[in-house]
Parts: structure tokens; C-alpha cells; sequence
């Protein structure tokens, strides 16, 4: 089975703070993607990845950078957390480009910044 | 563009109640459907999936129909338990690196 971990369940920052969310999937995906969750606003993309140093802004990206320095790791940085930010991020996996198959997501990270 | 429009929450059945959760789409080509389910503090979970037109994805009792014809994926199960009540969100893969997800509908099963 494809596992994609998240590196904390939970995190607690203050504003100000540069933030590092990481995540890593093991089955040699070559698309990774970050997630935001809010309530009634569904899921957002914020950034996603399609190799390694590839990155493609999504449809929230500002605020947030990425990092993608090998195949399996997918970095999300808060540059300077902002009490909006607070949030449930979630990292997913999938096969390339051609592939028909699913995302394969992480358990997510609940943030809160204060 | 692309995009996933599914039916709003939030839902409540009593048990061994039959569920519809309606999602229609929009997309150029030919898409693969996926619905997928979240249980309360976790991620995303895979439920059920189909590639082509009229393919059949199911799994623990619920089921959805591809049909092309109307553009539409709609989740079905039988007889829901209470172990059932999740947020549900219909999702479509276009034929690059795109997925596209509905809103998620919340389900809550009473006894």
C-alpha cells in the first residue's frame, strides 16, 4: 500500500514564525501535491510538483513556498506565519502523468497559529 | 475547466437507511472518477474509483456508476451504519496531473 506521512499531526506557531510542513511518500510518485482544508471551502491547492525541483503554483499559493530536492519529499514553508494560515494541510501522492490512478493523501497536519 | 459539483450537507439518515450522495462534472476528455472519504481528524481516504464510461467502482457496500451520458458519478450504498458518518468528496483526474475535488458532503448516521 502507498503510504504518504506528514511529519506532525499537530503544530502550534505564532505569527511571524517560518513554518516547515514535510511530507514523504514511498512509492515513488511522481506527482506530489499541498493541500489546505477549511471549513465549507472543500480542499484547495496550494502547490503542487510533478518532479524533482518541478513545482507549479496552485490555486492559493501566496504566502507559501515549496521544496522538492528528491523524488519522495515534498516541503510546504510558511515564509512568515499569519494568523490565516491557521489550518488542515494535506500532502498527496500520485503516479505521473498518463496514470488513471487516485491521489494517495496523507493524514494531514492540523495548524494553528497564534 | 474542469470541475466537480456535488451535493451539499450536510446529510442525516437513521441506520440501514439508503444514501445517494449526487456528483456531476465537467471536463474535457475523458476523466477518471474517484470518490474518497474522511473520517473526523484524518485525510483523505480512496473509497471507490472508475476510468472509463459505465465502469462500476465498489467497495465496503457502496457503489457509483460512471455515465458518461450525464456526466455524472453518484455514491450509493444499500444500508448505511453508523460507522458510515465520514465527509464524502467526489473527485475527477483529467487526463494531465489535475484533480479536481467537490466541496465534500457530511454524513451522519444516527442509531
Amino acid at each position: 500500500d502507498v503510504k504518504v506521512t506528514q511529519s506532525s499531526r499537530y503544530l502550534v506557531k505564532r505569527t511571524g514564525e517560518k513554518v516547515f510542513l514535510e511530507c514523504v511518500q514511498d512509492m515513488d510518485h511522481e506527482n506530489m501535491f499541498w493541500y489546505r482544508q477549511d471549513p465549507g471551502l472543500g480542499l484547495r491547492l496550494i502547490y503542487f510538483s510533478y518532479d524533482v525541483k518541478m513545482k507549479e503554483k496552485g490555486d492559493i499559493p501566496e504566502g507559501y513556498s515549496v521544496s522538492r530536492e528528491k523524488k519522495e519529499r515534498f516541503s510546504l514553508i510558511l515564509e512568515s506565519a499569519s494568523t490565516n494560515q491557521t489550518s488542515m494541510y494535506l500532502c498527496a501522492s500520485s503516479p505521473g502523468h498518463h496514470s488513471n490512478q487516485p491521489q494517495h493523501f496523507g493524514d494531514g497536519t492540523r495548524l494553528s497559529i497564534l | 475547466g474542469d470541475s466537480v459539483t456535488q451535493m451539499e450537507g450536510p446529510v442525516t439518515l437513521s441506520e440501514e437507511a439508503f444514501l445517494t450522495i449526487n456528483c456531476t462534472y465537467t471536463a474535457t476528455g475523458y476523466p477518471s472518477l474517484f470518490w474518497y472519504v474522511q473520517y473526523p481528524g484524518e485525510g483523505l481516504q480512496l473509497l471507490l474509483k472508475a476510468t472509463k464510461a459505465d465502469d462500476k467502482g465498489s467497495n465496503k457496500g457502496f457503489e457509483a456508476t460512471y455515465r458518461k451520458e450525464t456526466t455524472s458519478f453518484h455514491l450509493e450504498k444499500g444500508s448505511v451504519q453508523v460507522s458510515d458518518s465520514a465527509v464524502y468528496f467526489c473527485a475527477l483526474k483529467d487526463t494531465g496531473n489535475q484533480f479536481y475535488f467537490g466541496t465534500g458532503t457530511s454524513l451522519t448516521v444516527i442509531p
